[in-house]
């Protein structure tokens, strides 16, 4: 079974500064997705960024990328130019490439923004 | 864009009793997941249904039992209901077509077991 771990339980960052939110997976599997999802004060799953597995190049929105590495099963998030709008929960979450599967979560990492 | 919709959006029910909660999920989505957040933790995945056939289980109670109808709509039953069902129950939609699958989630029912 794979298991997502998310070894920062909360992290905080001043407005414009830049934080990098960490996460670790097991597999077996060689093709997968990753995904970033926000959860704010309103509970509403948001996705903020996927990375494909089999792709090299590292995914980018916005303000928000990730640094994957497939080796290490490693899949942080940078947030650049933090705003107060990105105060919330974040999961890591990993899904099978096979069909409609399910998303399994890391038990996330509340970031908190310094005015 | 239609999103998600889930119905009641706020459940309150004593134990020992039943609740019924719905998902709708986006036009043209075959699939619907069904994943339970308890309080301070993350999603857990209850199950799935792809073409109205369950698709996928995960620690789902004998207790709670689900279907998707002929519409693609969905409902969780869940019976004789424990102060430990309090959580923020999720559905998410999907579709095969595309390569990502992508799941998009409702806004969620928070049920109180009192």
């Amino acid at each position: 079974a794979q298991t997502v771990t998310q070894s920062q339980p909360e992290m905080s960052v001043q407005e414009a500064e830049t934080v990098t939110l960490s996460c670790t997976y097991d597999t077996s599997e060689s093709d997968y997705y990753l995904f970033w999802y926000k959860q704010p004060p309103s509970r509403q799953m948001i996705l903020v960024i996927r990375q494909e597995a089999y792709k090299q190049q590292n995914a980018t929105e916005n303000r928000f990328s990730v640094n994957f590495q497939k080796a290490a099963k490693s899949f942080s998030l940078k947030i650049s130019d933090s705003q107060l709008g990105d105060a919330a929960m974040y999961f890591c979450a990993y899904r099978t490439s096979f069909g409609n599967e399910k998303l399994t979560f890391g038990t996330g990492t509340r970031l908190t923004i310094i005015p | 864009a239609a999103g998600v919709i889930q119905s009641p959006r706020h459940l309150i029910k004593e134990k020992r009793e039943t609740a019924t909660l719905k998902c709708y999920p986006i036009p043209r989505h075959d699939t619907v997941y069904w994943y339970q957040q308890g309080p301070g933790q993350d999603p857990q995945f209850l199950i799935s249904f792809y073409e109205k056939m369950q698709s996928d289980k995960g620690s789902i109670p004998d207790r709670f039992s689900a279907q998707q109808f002929s519409d693609y709509h969905s409902e969780l039953n869940m019976s004789s209901l424990e102060l430990g069902d309090s959580a923020l129950y999720f559905c998410a939609s999907s579709t095969r077509t595309g390569s990502y699958y992508e799941q998009y989630f409702g806004p969620g029912t928070r049920l109180t077991v009192t």
